[in-house]
Protein backbone atom coordinates (compact mmCIF):
# COMPACT_ATOMS: atom_id res chain seq x y z
CA UNK A 1 0.00 0.00 0.00
CA UNK A 2 1.62 3.80 -1.25
CA UNK A 3 1.99 5.87 1.56
CA UNK A 4 1.83 9.55 0.41
CA UNK A 5 4.11 12.11 2.03
CA UNK A 6 3.53 16.16 1.27
CA UNK A 7 5.26 19.16 2.15
CA UNK A 8 5.07 21.33 5.03
CA UNK A 9 2.89 23.92 5.76
CA UNK A 10 3.28 27.34 3.93
CA UNK A 11 2.88 31.13 4.38
CA UNK A 12 2.22 32.84 1.51
CA UNK A 13 1.26 36.74 0.77
CA UNK A 14 -1.68 37.46 -1.09
CA UNK A 15 -0.96 37.34 -5.16
CA UNK A 16 2.23 34.85 -5.00
CA UNK A 17 2.44 30.94 -5.57
CA UNK A 18 2.53 28.39 -3.84
CA UNK A 19 3.84 24.62 -4.41
CA UNK A 20 3.13 21.55 -2.74
CA UNK A 21 4.84 18.45 -2.89
CA UNK A 22 3.44 14.84 -2.83
CA UNK A 23 6.07 11.89 -2.22
CA UNK A 24 5.17 8.21 -2.55
CA UNK A 25 6.88 5.44 -0.81
CA UNK A 26 5.93 1.93 -1.59
CA UNK A 27 5.12 1.99 -5.43
CA UNK A 28 1.70 2.13 -6.86
CA UNK A 29 2.29 5.19 -8.10
CA UNK A 30 2.93 6.25 -11.79
CA UNK A 31 0.05 4.43 -13.29
CA UNK A 32 -2.84 5.85 -10.87
CA UNK A 33 -4.17 9.55 -10.52
CA UNK A 34 -3.14 11.51 -8.13
CA UNK A 35 -5.36 14.05 -7.08
CA UNK A 36 -5.54 17.29 -5.04
CA UNK A 37 -8.73 18.08 -2.99
CA UNK A 38 -8.36 21.18 -0.64
CA UNK A 39 -10.55 22.12 2.23
CA UNK A 40 -10.96 25.40 3.83
CA UNK A 41 -11.15 26.00 7.16
CA UNK A 42 -14.95 24.56 8.33
CA UNK A 43 -15.74 24.06 5.14
CA UNK A 44 -16.30 20.39 2.58
CA UNK A 45 -14.08 19.08 0.15
CA UNK A 46 -13.27 20.46 -3.09
CA UNK A 47 -11.66 18.50 -6.28
CA UNK A 48 -8.80 20.43 -7.52
CA UNK A 49 -7.34 18.40 -10.33
CA UNK A 50 -5.06 15.59 -10.91
CA UNK A 51 -2.44 14.05 -12.87
CA UNK A 52 -1.55 9.90 -14.17
CA UNK A 53 2.58 10.43 -13.87
CA UNK A 54 3.01 7.71 -16.51
CA UNK A 55 0.96 9.54 -18.82
CA UNK A 56 1.40 13.27 -17.70
CA UNK A 57 -2.63 13.29 -18.05
CA UNK A 58 -3.75 16.44 -16.38
CA UNK A 59 -7.35 17.62 -15.66
CA UNK A 60 -8.48 20.42 -13.96
CA UNK A 61 -11.71 21.47 -11.88
CA UNK A 62 -12.93 24.56 -14.08
CA UNK A 63 -12.97 26.71 -11.09
CA UNK A 64 -8.76 26.71 -11.39
CA UNK A 65 -8.11 25.77 -14.68
CA UNK A 66 -6.55 29.01 -14.97
CA UNK A 67 -4.46 29.14 -11.71
CA UNK A 68 -3.13 25.64 -10.86
CA UNK A 69 -0.61 23.12 -12.69
CA UNK A 70 0.09 19.91 -11.18
CA UNK A 71 2.86 18.22 -12.18
CA UNK A 72 5.11 14.92 -11.88
CA UNK A 73 8.55 14.08 -11.70
CA UNK A 74 8.43 10.22 -11.78
CA UNK A 75 12.30 9.90 -10.99
CA UNK A 76 11.74 11.03 -7.19
CA UNK A 77 7.85 9.32 -7.36
CA UNK A 78 6.76 12.70 -6.24
CA UNK A 79 3.64 14.98 -7.91
CA UNK A 80 3.80 19.03 -7.41
CA UNK A 81 0.71 21.27 -7.16
CA UNK A 82 1.78 24.77 -7.91
CA UNK A 83 -1.20 27.16 -7.16
CA UNK A 84 -1.18 30.88 -8.50
CA UNK A 85 -2.74 34.30 -7.54
CA UNK A 86 -3.07 33.03 -3.88
CA UNK A 87 -6.10 35.36 -2.12
CA UNK A 88 -7.04 34.86 1.19
CA UNK A 89 -9.75 32.39 0.21
CA UNK A 90 -6.90 29.88 -1.13
CA UNK A 91 -6.53 29.43 2.74
CA UNK A 92 -6.77 26.03 3.05
CA UNK A 93 -5.69 22.15 3.69
CA UNK A 94 -4.55 20.96 0.71
CA UNK A 95 -4.72 17.27 -0.39
CA UNK A 96 -3.01 14.49 -2.27
CA UNK A 97 -5.21 11.62 -2.71
CA UNK A 98 -4.44 8.23 -4.86
CA UNK A 99 -6.94 7.10 -6.97
CA UNK A 100 -7.39 3.93 -9.48
CA UNK A 101 -8.58 5.82 -12.45
CA UNK A 102 -10.19 9.62 -12.86
CA UNK A 103 -13.66 8.35 -12.14
CA UNK A 104 -12.74 6.17 -9.08
CA UNK A 105 -12.57 6.86 -4.97
CA UNK A 106 -9.35 7.67 -4.17
CA UNK A 107 -8.15 5.01 -1.66
CA UNK A 108 -4.95 6.77 -0.12
CA UNK A 109 -4.47 10.06 1.48
CA UNK A 110 -1.58 11.88 2.47
CA UNK A 111 -1.60 14.03 5.52
CA UNK A 112 -2.26 17.27 4.02
CA UNK A 113 -0.41 20.74 3.62
CA UNK A 114 -1.94 23.67 5.51
CA UNK A 115 -1.85 26.87 3.02
CA UNK A 116 -1.85 30.15 4.97
CA UNK A 117 -2.68 33.50 3.08
CA UNK A 118 -2.23 36.74 4.42
CA UNK A 119 -2.80 40.21 2.92
CA UNK B 1 -22.98 25.53 -3.77
CA UNK B 2 -21.57 21.36 -4.10
CA UNK B 3 -23.46 19.71 -8.02
CA UNK B 4 -24.05 16.52 -4.97
CA UNK B 5 -26.46 17.70 -2.44
CA UNK B 6 -26.15 15.96 1.28
CA UNK B 7 -27.80 17.25 4.74
CA UNK B 8 -25.06 19.15 7.03
CA UNK B 9 -26.71 17.42 9.78
CA UNK B 10 -27.61 14.18 10.82
CA UNK B 11 -28.01 12.19 14.53
CA UNK B 12 -28.94 9.12 15.76
CA UNK B 13 -28.57 7.53 19.46
CA UNK B 14 -25.94 4.81 20.32
CA UNK B 15 -27.60 1.21 18.39
CA UNK B 16 -29.59 3.36 15.95
CA UNK B 17 -29.50 3.15 12.12
CA UNK B 18 -28.93 6.40 10.28
CA UNK B 19 -29.16 7.12 7.33
CA UNK B 20 -27.14 10.21 4.95
CA UNK B 21 -28.70 10.80 1.74
CA UNK B 22 -26.34 12.30 -1.43
CA UNK B 23 -28.46 14.10 -4.43
CA UNK B 24 -27.02 14.72 -7.94
CA UNK B 25 -28.01 14.54 -11.49
CA UNK B 26 -27.77 12.41 -14.56
CA UNK B 27 -24.34 13.57 -15.47
CA UNK B 28 -22.74 12.52 -12.15
CA UNK B 29 -24.24 9.89 -9.71
CA UNK B 30 -26.92 9.02 -12.68
CA UNK B 31 -23.52 7.64 -14.68
CA UNK B 32 -21.32 6.92 -12.29
CA UNK B 33 -20.17 5.06 -9.27
CA UNK B 34 -20.44 6.85 -6.02
CA UNK B 35 -17.71 6.87 -3.03
CA UNK B 36 -18.50 7.75 0.58
CA UNK B 37 -15.54 9.59 2.61
CA UNK B 38 -15.41 9.26 6.47
CA UNK B 39 -13.15 11.94 8.13
CA UNK B 40 -12.39 12.86 11.86
CA UNK B 41 -11.60 16.26 13.02
CA UNK B 42 -7.92 17.55 11.76
CA UNK B 43 -7.06 14.60 9.62
CA UNK B 44 -7.22 13.45 6.33
CA UNK B 45 -10.41 11.76 4.98
CA UNK B 46 -10.99 7.71 4.63
CA UNK B 47 -12.74 6.02 2.06
CA UNK B 48 -15.56 4.17 3.32
CA UNK B 49 -17.25 2.82 0.27
CA UNK B 50 -16.09 2.47 -3.00
CA UNK B 51 -18.58 1.68 -6.47
CA UNK B 52 -21.71 2.84 -4.74
CA UNK B 53 -21.86 -0.25 -2.12
CA UNK B 54 -18.31 -2.15 -1.70
CA UNK B 55 -16.26 -1.82 1.73
CA UNK B 56 -12.69 -1.78 1.43
CA UNK B 57 -10.87 -4.38 3.51
CA UNK B 58 -10.84 -2.97 7.25
CA UNK B 59 -14.38 -0.72 7.27
CA UNK B 60 -17.05 -2.64 9.57
CA UNK B 61 -20.00 -4.07 8.31
CA UNK B 62 -21.99 -1.42 9.55
CA UNK B 63 -21.61 0.66 6.71
CA UNK B 64 -23.30 0.43 3.45
CA UNK B 65 -23.91 2.32 0.45
CA UNK B 66 -26.58 2.36 -2.36
CA UNK B 67 -27.95 3.68 -5.59
CA UNK B 68 -30.78 4.42 -6.77
CA UNK B 69 -31.06 6.69 -9.39
CA UNK B 70 -29.51 10.44 -9.47
CA UNK B 71 -29.55 9.70 -5.46
CA UNK B 72 -27.33 7.73 -3.40
CA UNK B 73 -27.33 6.85 0.21
CA UNK B 74 -24.99 5.74 3.53
CA UNK B 75 -26.70 4.02 6.02
CA UNK B 76 -24.69 3.00 9.23
CA UNK B 77 -26.25 0.67 11.79
CA UNK B 78 -25.64 -0.46 15.41
CA UNK B 79 -24.25 3.52 15.74
CA UNK B 80 -21.49 3.85 17.84
CA UNK B 81 -20.42 6.66 19.40
CA UNK B 82 -16.86 6.45 17.74
CA UNK B 83 -19.13 7.02 14.10
CA UNK B 84 -19.13 10.61 14.78
CA UNK B 85 -17.51 12.68 12.12
CA UNK B 86 -17.95 14.10 8.67
CA UNK B 87 -19.28 12.24 5.89
CA UNK B 88 -18.71 12.95 2.18
CA UNK B 89 -20.38 11.59 -0.84
CA UNK B 90 -18.22 11.63 -3.68
CA UNK B 91 -18.51 11.01 -7.88
CA UNK B 92 -17.29 11.78 -11.17
CA UNK B 93 -19.20 14.44 -13.22
CA UNK B 94 -19.39 13.88 -17.47
CA UNK B 95 -20.43 17.24 -18.28
CA UNK B 96 -18.10 19.23 -15.70
CA UNK B 97 -15.12 16.11 -16.36
CA UNK B 98 -13.96 16.03 -13.31
CA UNK B 99 -14.54 14.81 -9.52
CA UNK B 100 -17.01 16.35 -7.09
CA UNK B 101 -17.48 16.21 -3.51
CA UNK B 102 -21.20 16.78 -1.76
CA UNK B 103 -21.05 19.28 0.88
CA UNK B 104 -20.63 17.30 3.74
CA UNK B 105 -22.56 15.82 7.11
CA UNK B 106 -21.34 15.97 10.09
CA UNK B 107 -23.26 13.34 11.95
CA UNK B 108 -23.61 13.79 16.29
CA UNK B 109 -24.08 10.34 18.18
CA UNK B 110 -26.69 11.55 20.77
Amino acid sequence: QVHLVQSGAEVKKSGSSVKVSCKAYGGGFRSYVINWVRQAPGQGLEWMGGIIPMFGTEKYAQKFEDRVTITADESIDSVFMDLSGLTRDDTAVYYCARGVDWDTGMGDWGQGTLVTVSS
Amino acid sequence: QSVLTQPPTASGTPGQRVTISCSGSRSNIGTNSVYWYQQFPGTAPKLLIYSDNRRPSGVPGRFSGSKSGTSASLAISGLQSEDEADYYCATWDDSLNGAMFGGGTKLTVL
